[in-house]
C-alpha cells in the first residue's frame, strides 16, 4: 500500500465549480498534513497546511479526519488560475521528510 | 520569506558525463535539505536527506556514490549525479526546511530538469 494516495485525476471542471479532492494515508503515525500546488514543470508550493480541526483559506478548505486517515480540499468558485496538480503531503513529525502523493490534476475550463 | 535558490535550472548532458546542481537558502539557514526526484506524472520521490557537517542519509534504492550530496555549510547543499545516464534524466528538487517558527514548512528550489542524451 502506498504511504499517501490521491485520485490522479484529471477533474475537469468549468469556471465557478466547486470540487473536492481526497487523500488518504497509510501511516497512522503522521502528525503533519499539507496540500501543495505544482503547476506545469515547476516546483510544489504550498498551499495550505491541515490542521484537526479543519481550516479555511479564502475558497480553499481542508479537512483532516484521522480516524479514517484522510485528508481533502474544497476549492469553491473555482478560477481558470487553479489549474494545476494538487499535492497531498504527509510527514511523521517536525524533523522526518515529507511524503508526497502522486497529486490530483485539476483543470479549470472557461 | 524564505527563498530557495538552485541553479542550473536545466542541464542537457552526455552520457557518462557528471551534472552538480547547487540548492542555496538565500535568506535563511538550513541545517536540513532535502533532493526529491520527480519523474513524468509521478510523485516526488525523496532521494537523501542532506544535513549540514554531516553525512546524508540515503533512501533505499537510491545509490549513494552515483548521487553525491556535500552540504558544506547552513546555505548550501549540492548534488552531483556522477556518470550520467539516459535513466537518470528527471527533474530534480531540492527543498529546505528552516529552523525555528514553522519548522516543517519546506521551501523548494524552482527544480533543475537533466536530460542525458
Amino acid at each position: 500500500r502506498k504511504e499517501v494516495e490521491q485520485d490522479p485525476g484529471p477533474f475537469n471542471v468549468p469556471e465557478g465549480a466547486t470540487v473536492a479532492f481526497n487523500c488518504t494515508y497509510s501511516n497512522s503515525a503522521s502528525q503533519s498534513f499539507f496540500w501543495y500546488r505544482q503547476d506545469c514543470r515547476k516546483e510544489p508550493k504550498l498551499l495550505m497546511s491541515v490542521y484537526s480541526s479543519g481550516n479555511e483559506d479564502g475558497r480553499f478548505t481542508a479537512q483532516l479526519n484521522r480516524a479514517s486517515q484522510y485528508i481533502s480540499l474544497l476549492i469553491r468558485d473555482s478560477k481558470l488560475s487553479d489549474s494545476a496538480t494538487y499535492l497531498c503531503v504527509v510527514s511523521l513529525s517536525g524533523n522526518t521528510p515529507l511524503v508526497f502523493g502522486k497529486g490530483t490534476r485539476l483543470s479549470v475550463i472557461a | 520569506g524564505a527563498v530557495v535558490s538552485q541553479h542550473p535550472s536545466w542541464v542537457i548532458c552526455k552520457s557518462g558525463t557528471s551534472v552538480k546542481i547547487e540548492c542555496r537558502s538565500l535568506d535563511f539557514q538550513a541545517t536540513t535539505m532535502f533532493w526529491y526526484r520527480q519523474f513524468p506524472k509521478q510523485s516526488l520521490m525523496l532521494m537523501a536527506t542532506s544535513n549540514e557537517g554531516s553525512k546524508a542519509t540515503y533512501e533505499q534504492g537510491v545509490e549513494k556514490d552515483k548521487f553525491l550530496i556535500n552540504h558544506a555549510s547552513l546555505t548550501l547543499s549540492t548534488l552531483t549525479v556522477t556518470s550520467a545516464h539516459p535513466e537518470d534524466s528527471s527533474f530534480y528538487i531540492c527543498s529546505a526546511r528552516r529552523t525555528g517558527v514553522g519548522a516543517n514548512v519546506l521551501t523548494f528550489g524552482a527544480g533543475s530538469r537533466l536530460t542525458v542524451l
